[in-house]
């Protein structure tokens, strides 16, 4: 059954330090989301993508927050620098791929536990 | 703006029982409705969703039930086994990417 894949599944740094998250997605989804989730809470999306374009990013702080999908397949979530909030799961999902309703399902990686210290 | 809430945050029910988790939606232009679990340490897993052309839709042992009329969505879950002990999302899609709930904690005792 295929899955997305993220890597690494854990992350510890400290604050200031620059840490990046990769995810692939199921193979044909054109569709690809980052979210982030507090523990407690229910994941909040910081980008989507529709192949290699941004379709939203209205919620990733992008003083400190970067995300590239260079070639439409895989991609790559940037925090620079890292600050004691950031501290979340960062999970990504993908969908088949409609750009603008989001009737697709998306299925998420197991993500990666990120702790800045 | 969009907000999905659950009524409770645990649900504690027995091994073999039937478990109803609740959620309410704000957004009436939201169309599509998701229910994930979420088992610790783990990414969210797709158990079923349905459109908002529906009111009922069953899966293996889910069912979800969807009321536009006051905004609720519930999932049922029959003969619920320990395996099912997990944190259980609804979300709901319009025109943007999913919102989610904040989760109910669903405690099976044996």
């Amino acid at each position: 059954e295929a899955e997305v894949a993220q890597s690494p599944r854990y992350k510890i740094t400290e604050k200031s330090q620059a840490v990046a998250f990769w995810c692939d997605p199921i193979s044909g989804h054109a569709t690809l989301y980052w979210y982030r989730q507090i523990l407690g809470q229910g994941p909040e999306l910081l980008v989507q993508f529709q192949d290699e374009s941004v379709v939203d990013d209205s919620q990733l702080p992008k003083d400190r927050f970067s995300a590239e999908r260079l070639k439409g397949v895989d991609s790559t979530l940037k925090i620079q620098p890292a600050e004691l909030g950031d501290s979340a799961m960062y999970l990504c999902a993908s969908s088949f791929g409609h750009p603008i309703r989001s009737t697709d399902t998306q299925y998420f990686g197991p993500g990666t536990r990120l702790t800045v210290l | 703006g969009e907000s999905v809430g659950l009524h409770l945050p645990t649900l504690s029910v027995q091994e073999g029982d039937n478990s109803i988790i609740n959620c309410a939606y704000s957004n009436s232009a939201s169309d599509y409705f998701i229910w994930y679990k979420q088992e610790s340490g783990k990414g969210p897993q797709f158990i079923i969703d349905i459109r908002s052309n529906m009111d009922k839709r069953q899966g293996q042992r889910v069912t979800v039930l969807l009321n536009k009329t006051v905004k609720h969505l519930s999932l049922q879950i029959a003969a619920t086994q320990p395996g099912d002990s997990a944190v259980y999302f609804c979300a709901s899609g319009g025109r943007r990417a999913l919102t989610f709930g904040s989760g109910t904690r669903l405690q099976v005792q044996p």
